[in-house]
Parts: C-alpha cells; sequence; structure tokens
C-alpha cells in the first residue's frame, strides 16, 4: 500500500516556465488536497477536491490549476512559474472531509 | 479569525529528557485536533488526533493533552530519542467544510546526545 505518491521530489523552474506536480493515492479516498509550506509558516491549502470531477479552491490558489478526472490523481498545474511559488508542495488525502489525512513526501520546487 | 499557534518555536533537549509543546486555538466551531511529525524533507505523519470529548491520549512515548474550554493543546515527549528531532505541527479542525484545517507554524524540536 503505497498511500500517497507525490513526483517530482525536487524541480527548479525558470520564471514563467509551465509544470505539473503529480499526487496519486491508492487508499480510494474520496477528498484529495494540495497545500504549500513555506518556510515559518503553516501549510496553507491551495486547492481541494470532494471526489472525482469535483475541484474548489482553497486560500491560496492564484497562480494554480488542478483537475481530478479519477479518483486516484490530482495533479497540480503552475501555468506561469513566479519566484512567489517558491515552496514544498503536499499533496493529501482523506476518506471523509475533516478526519485522517494521509500525506505524501513532498515537492520542493524551486523558481529562479 | 481561526488561528493555531504553537509554541516554543524551537527546543533544543538532551536525549533521554521529557518535553512538552504547546498549541493555543481559536478554531470554531471545533471538530477535533491533531498533532502530526514532520521529519526534514518528508510530508507530515500523524501522531494522534482527539475530539471534543477526549482530553487525553497516547502513542508510545507522545501522550497529547486537550483543553477545550481553554482551547489549549499539549504534547508530551518521554524519554526523547535523537529520532524525535523534527517539527511538531498542531492541526485543528472546524466541523464544517473540507477547507476546514487550521495548521499551527510548528516547533522545532532538536534532541542532542
Amino acid at each position: 500500500n503505497a498511500g500517497v505518491t507525490q513526483t517530482p521530489k525536487f524541480r527548479i523552474l525558470k520564471i514563467g516556465q509551465s509544470m505539473t506536480l503529480q499526487c496519486t493515492q491508492d487508499m480510494n479516498h474520496n477528498y484529495m488536497y494540495w497545500y504549500r509550506q513555506d518556510p515559518g509558516m503553516g501549510l496553507k491549502l491551495i486547492y481541494y477536491s470532494v471526489g472525482a470531477g469535483i475541484t474548489d479552491k482553497g486560500e491560496v490558489p492564484n497562480g494554480y490549476n488542478v483537475s481530478r478526472s479519477t479518483t486516484e490523481d490530482f495533479p497540480l498545474r503552475l501555468e506561469l512559474a513566479a519566484p512567489s511559488q517558491t515552496s514544498v508542495y503536499f499533496c493529501a488525502s482523506s476518506l471523509v472531509g475533516n478526519y485522517g489525512y494521509t500525506f505524501g513526501s513532498g515537492t520542493r520546487l524551486t523558481v529562479v | 479569525k481561526n488561528q493555531v499557534e504553537q509554541s516554543p518555536q524551537s527546543l533544543i533537549i538532551l536525549e533521554g529528557k521529557n518535553c512538552t509543546l504547546q498549541c493555543n486555538y481559536t478554531v470554531s466551531p471545533f471538530s477535533n485536533l491533531r498533532w502530526y511529525k514532520q521529519d526534514t524533507g518528508r510530508g507530515p505523519v500523524s501522531l494522534t488526533i482527539m475530539t471534543f470529548s477526549e482530553n487525553t491520549k497516547s502513542n508510545g512515548r507522545y501522550t497529547a493533552t486537550l483543553d477545550a474550554d481553554t482551547k489549549q493543546s499539549s504534547l508530551h515527549i518521554t524519554a526523547s530519542q535523537l529520532s524525535d528531532s523534527a517539527s511538531y505541527i498542531c492541526v485543528v479542525s472546524a466541523e464544517t467544510g473540507a477547507n476546514n484545517l487550521f495548521f499551527g507554524t510548528g516547533t522545532r524540536l532538536t534532541v542532542i546526545p
């Protein structure tokens, strides 16, 4: 049982480039989330999904897009990378909305 | 405003000693409170989760307490080990909605030999 898997683990982007952070879970969880973690700050919610085909904005959605075509996958898209998006990104999933979160190991993104 | 505050920001203790981390919150309506351990370069891993009716919960050498009246929680680590070096994050969930987790900024614990 792999849990929540994120790829890549590290990435360096140039300003204006685009990329997709991948997240997949094999626990058949309905809820999936994307968070970013900046140094000295608590995790902030970017986007979340309560099921396939349903996504919604979190606290800091600007500059990001998501899709949820399957229960397992919840990719996060950066269209025009900016230095402010330098952060560590965590994907998480849960069976129900506010209980039993499982986090991935994170993607460290640097935009230069 | 829903907030979670943790103290201290960082802590250094000798191996074998005990320590207590604090979490104060203003989240309402309250659903549950969790403590996570986050090793460097890894995602958070759940240690304990407590609902309104629970005032203490243990997971090995980790014991969490909750006072829902004063909106305070603590995480006590007994007989610390080098592997306890990590960030400990307090997370409080409000009752409604999927977008309802509020994260503290964490306490960075370093255990030295």
